[in-house]
């Protein structure tokens, strides 16, 4: 696609649910990363792929949050028991590469409400 | 993770004024600026980035890095209305992005 693709949209959850927030990067970038952006802040880093690899998941706040790149593309992240401190959105972006000089690209985020 | 420090704002300047933000960093280390802007509701949108100390000049917008100071700042000359968004600053290390919180501009008409 022309951009980077996430869905869903918006998710409301109630608090112990598990989640699945998808992310399509755009054709052929090799770096994939996903962010949280809690309100009136500044996107923080989760997690990092290279290809299906996931090199950095220094970001994730707890053993609660996973995310997979199996086939190198399309890229999931799941909360499990999700809490209402989870509530956030979810940026999904992807480069060329992840060397310095090449463009990240975010999506337009997966807001998540946890009720 | 890289600390990365903004002014919240608001800031809110009239319409053909120039808006300048500000940013500072704490690894002195860092190489690589970015300003990306942030509409209410929408995906960061890269509109700056630099390597090298001094000023970069695209259109409306200067960036300015001054690495001995650890002090990158955007200026937006001529403010338009459409230039009302949140500016979030960004220091990139290999891959990683590491964010400032933001400062939210209001352009007034």
């Amino acid at each position: 696609g022309a951009g980077v693709s996430q869905s869903p949209r918006y998710k409301v959850a109630k608090r112990g649910q598990d989640v699945a927030l998808r992310c399509d990067p755009i054709s052929g970038h090799v770096s994939l990363f996903w962010y949280q952006q809690a309100l009136g802040q500044g996107p923080e880093f989760l997690t990092y792929f290279q290809n299906e690899a996931q090199l950095d998941k220094s970001g994730l706040p707890s053993d609660r949050f996973f995310a997979e790149r199996p086939e190198g593309s399309v890229s999931t992240l799941k909360i499990q028991r999700t809490q209402q401190e989870d509530s956030a959105v979810y940026l999904c972006a992807s480069s060329l590469t992840g060397i310095s000089g090449n463009t990240i690209y975010f999506g337009e985020g997966s807001w998540l409400t946890v009720v | 993770q890289k600390e990365v420090e903004q002014n919240s704002g608001p800031l809110s300047v009239p319409e053909g004024a120039i808006a300048s933000l500000n940013c500072t960093y704490s690894d002195r280390g860092s190489q690589s600026f970015f300003w990306y802007r942030q509409y209410s509701g929408k995906s960061p949108e890269l509109i700056m980035f630099i390597y090298s100390n001094g000023d970069k000049e695209d259109g409306r917008f200067t960036a300015q890095l001054n690495k001995a100071s650890q002090y990158v700042s955007l200026l937006i000359r001529d403010s338009q209305p459409s230039d009302s968004a949140t500016y979030l600053c960004a220091v990139k290390d290999d891959y990683k992005l590491s964010f400032g919180a933001g400062t939210t501009v209001t352009v007034r008409a």
